[in-house]
């Protein structure tokens, strides 16, 4: 497996409040991103980044924000979580080279339940 | 907007009983088209990336195959061990190392 960690594991928290979750890997890949998984829409891409302090927007980035000062920790924060924001949130890592070896690798996952 | 469907939602097999799930994808200029296995609770196991039109892998009681307009995973005799939800995904050529879009999965079941 990959060493990816997600911590924490399960977070119950309550609307309005801000959450943070993280993502560490031991690969030293350079490409790192969040996920949110939900039934119905599948996986679908918050932010990812590209390097110390290279982020970017994904699909459904609004409410999110993501900062990554060290190459193996990556963050995911919702200033004030809302219900629509319960799910399971998925890190993934890469390290493309060119035309190949464009495989993205999951962490277990955090399941996330906003009240 | 590259899109992804995979077909069927939900397969139930008996152990034994060889099948193929669909993924059907329209994608501006395809760079790679990957499957993974997600168990309950878990995150996306990566098994295949294929490339180009005609490519197969194959892992075990898996082979993945690719034309223009779609990938089939056949699982042949398939055991218990193979219930899952496989999951499809594409990555576009101009799409940089950022975005996969994902298919949302087909979920089997093997039965004994």
């Amino acid at each position: 497996d990959a060493g990816i960690t997600q911590s924490p594991r399960h977070k119950v928290t309550e609307t309005g409040t801000p959450v943070t979750l993280r993502c560490h890997q031991t690969e030293n890949h350079r490409y790192m991103y969040w996920y949110r998984q939900d039934p119905g829409h599948g996986l679908r891409l918050i932010h990812y980044s590209y390097g110390v302090k290279d982020t970017d927007k994904g699909e459904v980035s609004d409410g999110y924000s993501v900062s990554r000062s060290k190459t193996e920790d990556f963050l995911l924060t919702l200033e004030s979580a809302t219900s629509s924001q319960t799910s399971v949130y998925f890190c993934a890592i890469s390290e493309p080279m060119g035309l190949q070896y464009n495989e993205q690798f999951f962490g277990p996952g955090t399941r996330l339940t906003v009240l | 907007e590259d899109q992804v469907t995979q077909s069927p939602e939900a397969l139930r097999l008996q152990e034994g009983e060889s099948s193929s799930l669909n993924c059907s994808y329209t994608v501006s200029g395809l760079r790679g088209l990957f499957w993974y296995r997600q168990d309950p609770g878990k995150g996306p196991e990566f098994l295949f990336t294929l490339y180009s039109a005609g490519e197969e892998k194959e892992k075990e009681r898996l082979k993945a195959t690719l034309t223009k307009k779609e990938s089939f995973l056949h699982i042949t005799a398939p055991k218990p061990e193979d219930s899952a939800t496989y999951l499809c995904a594409v990555q576009a050529r101009d799409s940089g190392y950022s975005t996969l879009t994902f298919g949302k999965g087909t979920m089997l079941l093997v039965s004994p």
